[in-house]
């Protein structure tokens, strides 16, 4: 079985600033994929960015990036230079599966505040 | 591109009546998901269809759960017979199928049940 957990509840940061979300994930299988998506108050998910468990770099998509430390089984969101727009909910979720159905087990998340 | 479309977005009803949700995924998206997500956790697996077949149901959908994609294009997700325990925001998400296109899903904004 796969397990993702989020340690922070809540984070609150200042515009402009960077901020990291942390994710730890357990899973027995060799190849996965690991998720990040944004929830604002509308409901839907957002998908932000994607690492496969077999990329040796960290993935990048604008201000956002994965840093994916493979033997501590963490897959951490960095946001740099937060906006006010990046204040929503941040799910990270893992896939057992590389190719084939995307049946992803998320993490509770954390609701991220960026004050002006 | 149209993302996915749900509807309704929100439904309140009596426990013991039936609601049905309908899904439009992303044209040229052959795979289907459901998702639900409770209040302050993340969203969950409930089932997944590839084209008009169902492939894969969690044992979090009781018998009371249908799910249908007739001709392989919109889906909806029936619930019999409401407990309060329903209430929940039901997520649809879609994909295409082949490496080519990416691993990743892509939601809607969800439809909110309440049941009362």
């Amino acid at each position: 079985a796969q397990k993702i957990t989020q340690t922070q509840p809540g984070m609150f940061v200042q515009e402009k600033e960077a901020v990291t979300l942390d994710c730890t994930y357990d899973t027995s299988d060799q190849s996965y994929g690991l998720f990040w998506y944004k929830q604002p108050s509308s409901g839907e998910m957002i998908f932000l960015i994607y690492q496969g468990s077999y990329d040796e770099q960290n993935a990048t998509e604008g201000r956002y990036s994965l840093n994916f430390q493979k033997a501590r089984k963490s897959a951490n969101l960095v946001i740099s230079a937060s906006q006010l727009g990046d204040s929503a909910m941040y799910f990270c979720a893992i896939n057992p599966r590389i190719q084939g159905a995307q049946k992803l087990v998320f993490g509770q998340g954390t609701r991220l505040t960026i004050n002006p | 591109d149209t993302g996915v479309s749900q509807d309704p977005r929100h439904k309140i009803t009596k426990r013991g009546q039936n609601v049905t949700f309908r899904c439009d995924p992303i044209s040229e998206h052959n795979r289907l998901y459901w998702y639900r997500q409770t209040l302050g956790q993340g969203p969950e697996f409930l089932t997944y269809f590839q084209n008009e077949a169902q492939l894969e149901k969690s044992r979090l959908l009781s018998d009371r759960f249908s799910a249908e994609r007739p001709k392989g294009s919109f889906s909806t997700l029936e619930i019999q017979r409401t407990e309060q325990g329903d209430s929940a925001m039901y997520l649809c998400a879609s994909s295409r199928q082949g490496a080519q296109f990416g691993n990743t899903i892509y939601f809607g904004e969800g439809s909110w049940l309440t049941v009362v």
